[in-house]
Parts: C-alpha cells; sequence; structure tokens
C-alpha cells in the first residue's frame, strides 16, 4: 500500500525550531518529487515546499523562504521539513505529499498524500 | 508569483445537477494545472492533471479543461459524494499556488 505517514509536529513558541519527518512506503521513494502543504485552522491549502527526486531542486513559498529548508533521504525512504524562527502564521496542519514526476515544476499534480501533522506556534 | 483565482467560491448544488468550478492563472501556465477535492478532516485528493487528464481512480463524471490562463472543473451529475470543497494549484512555475476554494454544498 503507498502510504505517506508524518511526524514531528507539537507546540511550539514563537522563534523556536521544529523538524518534520515524512516516512513514505508501497512505492519508489527515489523515482519522485515530493512536497509539504499546509493547512491552516479553517483556510485552504499553501504550497510551503517541495524537492526534486535526487535534491537537484528545490521550491520555497515566499512566506517562508530562508526560514524553512526542505531534504531528503532517499535510503531511507524520508521527506524533511527543517522549520525555523517559527511564527505564529506558521500554525498549521503540514501535509507531504507525492509528486506524480521526478521533476518539481511541470509534473502531473500531488497524487498521495500523508494524514498531516500539526504545528501549533504559540507562547 | 502566479495568483490563482476561483469562482465560484461557494456554491448549493443538488444530487444530479451539473457544476462547472473556474480557475484562472494571473499568467500562463500551459496545461500545467491540476484539480484536488478535500473533504472535512480529510488530506486532498488529486481529481485532475495537466488540465484534463482523469486521476487513476476517479469518476468519470469528473472532467477538466483548459490551458494558459482559463480552466474549469466539471461535474457532469453531482453524487451525493461529491459535496466538498475543491482546489485548483498551477504546477507551472514556484512557488507553487493553489486556488482559494470552491466548496460544494448541498442545496
Amino acid at each position: 500500500e503507498v502510504q505517506l505517514v508524518e511526524s514531528g509536529g507539537g507546540l511550539v513558541q514563537p522563534g523556536r525550531s521544529l523538524r518534520l519527518s515524512c516516512a513514505a512506503s508501497g512505492f519508489n521513494f527515489d523515482n519522485y518529487a515530493m512536497h509539504w502543504v499546509r493547512q491552516a485552522p479553517g483556510k485552504g491549502l499553501e504550497w510551503v515546499s517541495g524537492i526534486s527526486w535526487k535534491s537537484g531542486s528545490m521550491g520555497y513559498a515566499d512566506s517562508v523562504k530562508g526560514r524553512f529548508t526542505i531534504s531528503r533521504d532517499n535510503a531511507k525512504n524520508s521527506l524533511y521539513l527543517q522549520m525555523n524562527s517559527l511564527r505564529a502564521e506558521d500554525t498549521a496542519l503540514y501535509y507531504c505529499a507525492k509528486d506524480k514526476g521526478w521533476q518539481l515544476v511541470r509534473s502531473g499534480g500531488l497524487d498521495v498524500w500523508g494524514q498531516g501533522t500539526t504545528v501549533t506556534v504559540s507562547s | 508569483d502566479i495568483q490563482m483565482t476561483q469562482s465560484p467560491s461557494s456554491v448549493s448544488a443538488s444530487v444530479g445537477d451539473r457544476l462547472n468550478i473556474t480557475c484562472r492563472a494571473s499568467q500562463g501556465i500551459s496545461r500545467w494545472l491540476a484539480w484536488y477535492q478535500q473533504k472535512p478532516g480529510k488530506a486532498p485528493k488529486l481529481l485532475i492533471y495537466a488540465a484534463s487528464s482523469l486521476q487513476s481512480g476517479v469518476p468519470s463524471r469528473f472532467s477538466g479543461s483548459g490551458s494558459g490562463t482559463d480552466f474549469s472543473l466539471t461535474i457532469s451529475s453531482l453524487q451525493p459524494e461529491d459535496f466538498a470543497t475543491y482546489y485548483c494549484q498551477q504546477a507551472d512555475s514556484f512557488p507553487f499556488t493553489f486556488g482559494p476554494g470552491t466548496k460544494v454544498d448541498i442545496k
């Protein structure tokens, strides 16, 4: 079964850091680009970051650029999101999602999603 | 950055209705557009990719069309399980952006 399982969310104070992880199974992880998408409570979807199959290309939303870093370990079938200098507006459910293709742009959309991990930034 | 807009923002419809949702990009994105369905408390589900390609397992009552800046998602005959929120997303260039969503509820 194709599956993505996120972990690492929690309650964190503004300005602190958190690292999210996503464990993939049931497919050849190193053949596909991967993404993080978030959804604030009661709001729409916001693409956060993406990484190509061999980590050669990465992209970030303007709202997180310079604070968040995406990475992957193909040997461990895992995707990560290092989140630094967290702000209240980063509070959201964070989804890990698989791309239909290997490249990061001009591919087919996000066809497999995890159930998400919740990040709450509050003092 | 490419901005995505959707209309309507919400719609009330009945089972059996034909429904069209439109999505507009602030600049041309060729056919690099996807549509997703999200139900409350659930992760989004890919319906359509590359503007008009039906994702495997998605019922044929869903279809997509368009290119450049103007796109649409059509549900030919609404079923009870189709009441949800629908999002478009451009995958042409960074940063990827989602539309604000269209909520479809029961009339």
